[in-house]
Formats: C-alpha cells, sequence, structure tokens
C-alpha cells in the first residue's frame, strides 16, 4: 500500500522517555519529517532527516533512520505533560514535493 | 508561529454553498501547498503552487480550485460543498522544497 505506518497510541509518565515509531513507503524518500500538532493547532515542524543520515539530535529529540527497513523513529527524552500531542511522521518522496502523513500517534504524558 | 497565516479560523456554512479559504505564507517563501485534515483520511494533500504556477495535484476534488496570486497569497475555493467536505483545511509555504511550514488551518464545517 501507499500509507506512512504508526501506531495509534503512546502513553508515558513525565520524565520518562518516548519513542515514537513510523514505517514509511519509499526507499527514494528524499526527507523524512516528524510534525507535533497539539489540540486545535496547526502542525508544527519539529525535525526533519536526509536520507544519507542515520541519526539526528536536536535537543531532546532524537531522530533515528533505518533506510533499509524504512523505519523511522522519534526519540524524546525527560517528556513533559507540554509534549503531550500528536506526532505526525511525513515522507517527502524523490518523485515529487508533497508530503506523505501517516494517520499520528497520540501521545499521552502523565504525571 | 510559523509566519504562515489563515483567514478564516472557523467557517460553518450549508451543502450546496462555496466557500474561499485564504493564505498567506511566509515571507519570502514561493511555494504554497494546501492539504485537507479529516478523521477518516487523515492528511491529504490537495495541490501546489510555485510562484503563481501550478506546481503538482494530488486528491484534489475537480469541485475544488486553487490560485496563487501575483503578491504569493493563495486562495482554495470549495463549492457544491457536501458534508464530507467537513475537515481542517492547511496552507503550507516553504522557500526550500525540503521543509514545509504549515498554518493554522480553517476549519470548515458543512451543515
Amino acid at each position: 500500500g501507499e500509507d506512512v505506518e504508526q501506531s495509534l497510541f503512546l502513553s508515558v509518565r513525565e520524565g520518562d522517555s518516548s519513542v515514537i515509531n513510523c514505517t514509511y513507503t519509499d526507499s527514494s524518500s528524499t526527507y523524512l519529517y516528524w510534525y507535533k500538532q497539539e489540540p486545535g493547532a496547526g502542525l508544527q515542524l519539529l525535525t526533519y532527516i536526509f536520507s544519507n543520515m542515520d541519526m539526528k539530535q536536536d535537543q531532546r529529540l532524537t531522530v533515528l533512520l533505518n533506510k533499509k527497513d524504512k523505519h523511522l523513529s522519534l526519540r524524546i527524552a525527560d517528556t513533559q505533560t507540554g509534549d503531550s500531542a500528536i506526532y505526525f511522521c511525513a515522507e517527502k518522496r524523490n518523485s515529487g514535493y508533497a508530503l506523505n502523513f501517516g494517520k499520528g500517534t497520540s501521545l499521552l504524558v502523565t504525571p | 508561529d510559523s509566519g504562515v497565516t489563515q483567514t478564516p479560523k472557523h467557517l460553518i456554512t450549508a451543502t450546496g454553498q462555496r466557500v474561499t479559504l485564504r493564505c498567506s505564507p511566509r515571507s519570502g517563501d514561493l511555494s504554497v501547498y494546501w492539504y485537507q485534515q479529516s478523521l477518516d483520511q487523515g492528511l491529504q494533500f490537495l495541490i501546489q503552487y510555485y510562484n503563481g504556477e501550478e506546481r503538482a495535484k494530488g486528491n484534489i476534488l475537480e469541485r475544488f480550485s486553487a490560485q496563487q496570486f501575483p503578491d504569493l497569497h493563495s486562495e482554495l475555493n470549495l463549492s457544491s460543498l457536501e458534508l464530507g467536505d467537513s475537515a481542517l483545511y492547511f496552507c503550507a509555504s516553504s522557500v526550500a522544497p525540503d521543509t514545509q511550514y504549515f498554518g493554522p488551518g480553517t476549519r470548515l464545517t458543512v451543515l
């Protein structure tokens, strides 16, 4: 199929690490993205990784890319209640400019 | 704040009607993208404009059309509205093809 797959829901305790996983569709995808959507808000670009990289770290965020398995993950260290949101994985295929999004993972951080 | 603005924030209308959604991209961004977010379909790419010209088309219905004006703002026109058109409509802009910044969205409710 043509779907970017993500698990729908993740619950973690405040202070723990969160890992959100994504499987994308196109091995020729050039860029892979993580967006965050808080209730009633738009999509905030969190980070992205170019396909020739394995890992990217940005403060509390770590992105890991396994091109062989077409697997992308987002790790949030020291998760806070303000991190509660929906996280979307997206790919930009080599053939175009539009982003192909997953259905989103709803992250709930409990005190 | 991504720098992308969209108006109106909310729109309530009746079936069969026509509406126009407006988007102003970030200063300097030449590309504008429109996406639809619904509960059943997730985030779907509709159409892209680059410097006034249509660049790519996605899952856009024939009842929908868009344009980008010389000042680079864009409008998405939705006509003969149906209940199923109720969704969040996002505009995104980019200067480079690798990063798209999203506006806050317009929530359309068709009654």
